[in-house]
């Protein structure tokens, strides 16, 4: 299985300042020329929110301050400016490879 | 609008089995295929598999195989995860999700079925 690495495990961010969240893969997820790596978040009591698919595409109705780069083994979601309502908890995803794996997770508090 | 709406919370005892529920509404059932996670301690998620509602066809987490069963009936557009032999590692809270085309992204979730295995 492919394992996926977050770091950090948690991280404060001030208001308005950039929150960059680190996935890194034990193996490829890139397949014919696409990253096979997701970015969600969760707030407590709701489901998982998709936010970024294949590496660096903007889900529908997400805010452009969510953006998502990287291939092969190292991907990084980054949020900028972070606004209040960012507080949640962040997991990245591989769907390259059954069985599909997701990250440990990232919890971010706004300060 | 896309909507998964998803059976209730569950207790059930050691050793039995219980089936969940995800009924999809807002989009053509059988156009996507359905994955199910899982989620313990309100942290881990674990990929448990995915069905094809058009064929029926599925794909397992070898570690879920003889765990979860995944069926659909195409003529309610619902979508089922079985859970056999429940023991208290089964407890948590578990989601049906749909996958976005060929991604693997899951872009639309249920809200969640939580289930307590207790005696």
């Amino acid at each position: 299985d492919i394992v996926l690495t977050q770091s950090p495990a948690s991280l404060a961010v001030s208001l308005g300042q950039r929150a960059t969240i680190s996935c890194k893969a034990s193996q490829s997820v890139d397949y014919d020329g696409d990253s096979y790596m997701n970015w969600y978040q969760q707030k407590p009591g709701q489901p998982p929110k998709l936010l970024i698919y294949a590496a660096s595409n903007l889900e529908s109705g997400i805010p452009a301050r969510f953006s998502g780069s990287g291939s092969g083994t190292d991907f990084t979601l980054n949020i900028h400016p972070v606004e209040e309502e960012d507080a949640a908890t962040y997991y990245c995803q591989q769907s390259n490879e059954d069985p599909y794996t997701f990250g440990g997770g990232t919890k971010l508090e706004i300060k | 609008e896309v909507q998964l709406q998803q059976s209730g919370p569950e207790l059930v005892k050691p050793g039995a089995s219980m089936k969940i529920s995800c009924k999809a509404s807002g989009y053509s059932f059988t156009g996507y295929t359905m994955n199910w996670v899982k989620q313990s301690h309100g942290k881990n998620l674990e990929w448990i598999g995915l069905i094809n509602p058009y064929n029926g066809g599925t794909s397992y987490n070898q570690k879920f195989k003889g765990k979860a069963t995944l069926t659909v009936d195409k003529s309610s557009s619902t979508a089922y995860m079985e859970l056999l032999s429940l023991t208290s590692e089964d407890s948590a809270v578990y989601y049906c999700a749909r996958n976005y085309s060929a991604t693997g992204a899951m872009d639309y979730w249920g809200q969640g079925t939580s289930v307590t295995v207790s005696s």
